[in-house]
């Protein structure tokens, strides 16, 4: 069964840095894409970006490049998204979800992290 | 940058058909996804590539496509159909993936 497991909530300060993991299991995890997508409060959903674990290229959504740093390690099976310096307006609802191959459909999605970035 | 255009709203009685349109320019060269998502749960695949249902959805969704425009038809709405419905499609160049800003279906 393929699953995706997310890091748990995170209350954190303005200007804190934070790392959010996603553990995929059940399937051959560096040979997926795995991407990220935002859902801020009350709103819709927002893609990120991406990554290829097997060889960890990766893709920015023009909103999130130099935003965020996606990452990823096959040795342990996880991707990661990653702030250097969190701003309120990172408040959001996380979700990690497995690309299929071939086509650009999200069929398996994490639990979701949520971040809260208050003073 | 791409956007995908939904209607913010759809309302619907029970045993009626809904129908939720997505619209995009490069629609007619990029396969669209719709999701089905319900309060505080994770976003649930309904449809993929136009018009292809995965395993465990139920048959009253389907999904078609014409030109710039793709919809997501739900037949003999139920209560339990109420939730948000995004599309997700690509760009042109299959770069960077969009989703559309989400319709809500009220079962009324």
């Amino acid at each position: 069964e393929v699953q995706l497991v997310q890091s748990g909530a995170e209350v954190k300060k303005p200007g804190e840095s934070l790392k959010i993991s996603c553990k995929g299991s059940g399937y051959s995890f560096p040979t997926y894409w795995i991407g990220w997508v935002r859902q801020m409060p009350g709103k819709g959903l927002e893609w990120m970006g991406i990554i290829y674990p097997g060889d960890s290229d990766t893709r920015y959504s023009p909103s999130f490049q130099g935003q965020v740093t996606i990452s990823a390690d096959k040795s342990i099976n996880t991707a990661y998204l990653q702030w250097s310096s969190l701003k309120a307006s990172d408040t959001a609802m996380y979700y990690c979800v497995r690309r299929s191959n071939g086509y650009n459909s999200y069929a398996y999605w994490g639990q979701g992290t949520l971040v809260t970035v208050s003073s | 940058s791409y956007e995908l255009t939904q209607p913010p709203s759809v309302s619907v009685s029970p045993g009626q058909t809904a129908r939720i349109t997505c619209s995009g320019d490069a629609l007619p060269k990029q396969y669209a996804y719709w999701y089905q998502q319900k309060p505080g749960l994770a976003p649930v695949l309904v449809i993929y590539k136009d018009s292809e249902r995965p395993s465990g959805i139920p048959e009253r969704f389907s999904g078609s496509s014409s030109g710039t425009t793709v919809t997501l038809t739900i037949s003999g709405v139920q209560a339990e159909d109420e939730a948000d419905y995004y599309c997700q499609s690509a760009d042109s160049s299959d770069t960077y993936v969009v989703f559309g800003g989400g319709t809500k279906l009220t079962v009324l």
